[in-house]
């Protein structure tokens, strides 16, 4: 079963002040991805990784950073956070053959930005 | 335009019974993979099945099964003997197989209610 752990799992910010969370998973797949939830929209992607080194936008990358210094770890980070970036954050990891797999979540990280 | 549409907001079944949810999917691509995602109160988000485009036959995992219309683009999700842990929200999700974007499209969800 693969693990992704994230962190923090709840963080209050203030506005303008920098966040990152932190995603961390163990089972060695190359791909890795962060999504946002919010009501009414269910899962919107923001950044991915193909593997260690590379970051790619998703559908709504505006105001957030992403970084994978290696293959367990992929970092999303809000330089200037605003209160619109208050939601509930999923990293998901997971990889692709010809029988397509599936995404494996973490547990979520809630942030709330005031 | 959204790739994966969920119609049904929420749905609420008595304990025992049986349920669909529905889901509609729009792609180009002639490979891909549907899957159903259930997230629980707690908020976490679990794997329940997937559909491979170029299987005819219906996936089934225990008390889920797979209503797969090609020419429908349609994807419903059946559970069969509800239970009141069933009760969460449900994520119907594509991936195209032909594009190196690997993106999961997902739903925006149904809300499934089991009333004992």
């Amino acid at each position: 079963e693969a693990a992704v752990t994230q962190s923090p799992r709840n963080k209050v910010a203030v506005t303008g002040g920098k966040v990152t969370l932190s995603c961390n998973q163990t089972n060695n797949h190359n791909n890795m991805y962060w999504y946002r939830q919010d009501t009414g929209h269910g899962l919107r992607l923001i950044h991915y990784s193909y593997g260690a080194g590379s970051t790619e936008k998703g559908d709504i990358p505006d105001g957030y950073k992403a970084s994978r210094p290696s293959q367990e770890n992929f970092s999303l980070i809000l330089e200037l956070a605003t209160p619109s970036q208050t939601s509930v954050y999923f990293c998901a990891s997971g990889d692709w053959d010809s029988s397509g797999n599936t995404l494996y979540f973490g547990e979520g990280s809630r942030l709330i930005v005031v | 335009a959204q790739k994966v549409t969920q119609t049904q907001t929420s749905i609420s079944v008595m304990e025992k019974t049986t349920v669909t949810m529905d889901c509609v999917y729009e792609t180009q691509d002639s490979s891909y993979f549907l899957f159903w995602y259930k997230q629980t109160a707690s908020g976490e988000i679990v794997f329940l099945i997937r559909q491979d485009s170029y299987k005819k036959e219906n996936a089934t995992v225990g008390h889920y099964s797979l209503n797969f219309q090609k020419p429908k683009s349609s994807i419903g999700l059946i559970i069969t003997a509800t239970q009141i842990e069933d009760s969460a929200v449900y994520f119907c999700a594509m991936r195209e197989g032909n594009t190196g974007y690997q993106n999961f499209y997902f739903g925006k969800g149904t809300s499934l209610t089991v009333i004992p």
